[in-house]
């Protein structure tokens, strides 16, 4: 029973490029949960979807990213003309209800040339 | 202030020792996680707690509701249980009960 799934493990790109990030949650999991983790800070929470749906993006910014979980396929956070504060570690987890305990990915280590 | 705070900040003990860490928080909450984030690694959930105590091997969780007080406690410790250990409360707010509020982590170091 495989956990959640994150891809790729390191992502580098340069400044203005795009970045797209996967998660794939555990089997029967239909609940979404992004974290950013910036350098000596701690974990913050970015969006929250279920199956096709954004329920909550309250902490993610309002520009250049978005998230999506199709209803076949892996959520995708996408940053769009990524800048050098973007670097930071990004974390998935999921859960089966929004009650039940979330189980978090390895996370994709972004770096901003 | 945040929210959740964490203490110490870093903890640095010889094999063996007793090892405890602690986590206040201001809000009210529906469950407190704690987490182990290896260097460069993933997060893996160690205990979901609501109340009372929990105990997984070494490790034993505590919560005092009333207090807004948690601690994560590690018997015997290893070189291996070096990590950070983070604290992530689940708040009880107006229909956003499934967001994790986090403290910055204590690194934990066992040294042989």
């Amino acid at each position: 029973n495989a956990g959640v799934m994150q891809n790729p493990r390191h992502l580098v790109r340069r400044r203005g490029q795009e970045a797209r990030l996967r998660c794939s949650p555990m089997k029967g999991h239909s609940h979404v949960y992004w974290y950013r983790q910036l350098p000596e800070e701690g974990l913050k929470f970015m969006v929250y979807l279920q199956k096709e749906n954004i329920i909550d993006e309250s902490g993610m910014p309002k520009e250049r990213f978005s998230a999506e979980f199709p209803k076949e396929g892996p959520s995708i956070l996408r940053i769009q003309q990524v800048v050098r504060g973007d670097s930071a570690a990004y974390f998935c987890a999921s859960s089966r209800t929004n009650n039940q305990p979330q189980h978090f990915g390895d996370g994709t280590r972004l770096s901003i040339l | 202030k945040n929210e959740v705070e964490q203490s110490p900040q870093n903890l640095t003990a010889q094999e063996g020792e007793f090892i405890t860490i602690n986590c206040s928080y201001s809000v009210g909450i529906s469950a407190l996680h704690w987490l182990q984030q290896h260097p460069g690694g993933g997060i893996v959930s160690l205990f979901m707690l609501s109340s009372g105590k929990k105990k997984h091997g070494r490790l034993i969780a505590t919560i005092n509701i009333q207090e807004k007080h948690s601690s994560l406690h590690i018997t015997a410790s290893h070189p291996r249980d070096s990590a950070v250990y983070i604290c992530a409360v689940k708040r009880v707010s107006g229909g956003s009960n499934y967001k994790l509020t986090f403290g910055k982590g204590t690194l934990l170091t066992v040294n042989p």
